[in-house]
């Protein structure tokens, strides 16, 4: 089965820093380029980052710029998002997604939620 | 970024049928992607590459995409349609997604 699971959310004081985890399985990991998209409570989609497959281009939304940084393993079929610097505005759920050649992203995590407050 | 623009909401008898469109400068030039999002779940691929369905959506679902608009169109809508739609493009190094359209079944 085709599977993302997101892992590392939690709570953390504005300034802090925290490292999300995706385990991919059930695919060939190492042939998607990869997402991450987050949902601020009561909002819409916005993307955060995505990554290549080989790691050698990464895209930021320019409000993470700086402070987040998505990078990937491929021996461990893992996507990271190394956040730091947190503020208020990130918190949210951050989901996992796999990006299917152009096509749009065809495999989601079921997300895990990220709360910056002190 | 690029500006996808959605309405807000749109509401819709049973077995009628929805259009949620989805606008932005040019983007029949672009590749448009819906997904479809129910309370406390993840989105789901419903249409991409402006009309491509996924496998196991059904038919009733379909896109369409021209000029300054792309159209997510559901046909003979059911109950279980009832959730939050989002329109999104790759455009210049990043992606966009509109801010969504909450689909309303009456």
């Amino acid at each position: 089965e085709v599977q993302l699971v997101e892992s590392g959310g939690g709570l953390v004081q504005p300034g802090g820093s925290l490292r999300l985890s995706c385990a991919a399985s059930g695919f060939t990991f190492s042939s998607y380029w990869m997402s991450w998209v987050r949902q601020a409570p009561g909002k819409g989609l916005e993307w955060v980052a995505n990554i290549k497959q080989d790691g050698s281009e990464k895209y930021y939304v320019d409000s993470v710029k700086g402070r987040f940084t998505i990078s990937r393993d491929n021996a461990k079929n893992s996507l990271y998002l190394q956040m730091n610097s947190l503020r208020a505005e990130d918190t949210a759920v951050y989901y996992c997604a796999r990006d299917y050649y152009g096509s749009g992203k065809d495999v989601w995590g079921k997300g895990t939620t990220v709360t910056v407050s002190s | 970024s690029y500006v996808l623009t959605q309405p807000p909401s749109v509401s819709v008898a049973p077995g009628k049928t929805a259009r949620i469109t989805c606008g932005g400068n040019n983007i029949g030039s672009k590749s448009v992607h819906w997904y479809q999002q129910k309370p406390g779940q993840a989105p789901v691929l419903v249409i991409y590459y402006d009309s491509d369905r996924p496998s196991g959506i059904p038919e009733r679902f379909s896109g369409s995409n021209s000029g300054n608009t792309a159209t997510l169109t559901i046909s003979r809508v059911e109950a279980g349609d009832e959730a939050d739609y989002y329109c999104q493009v790759w455009d210049s190094s990043s992606d966009s997604f509109g801010g969504g359209t909450k689909l309303t079944v009456l």
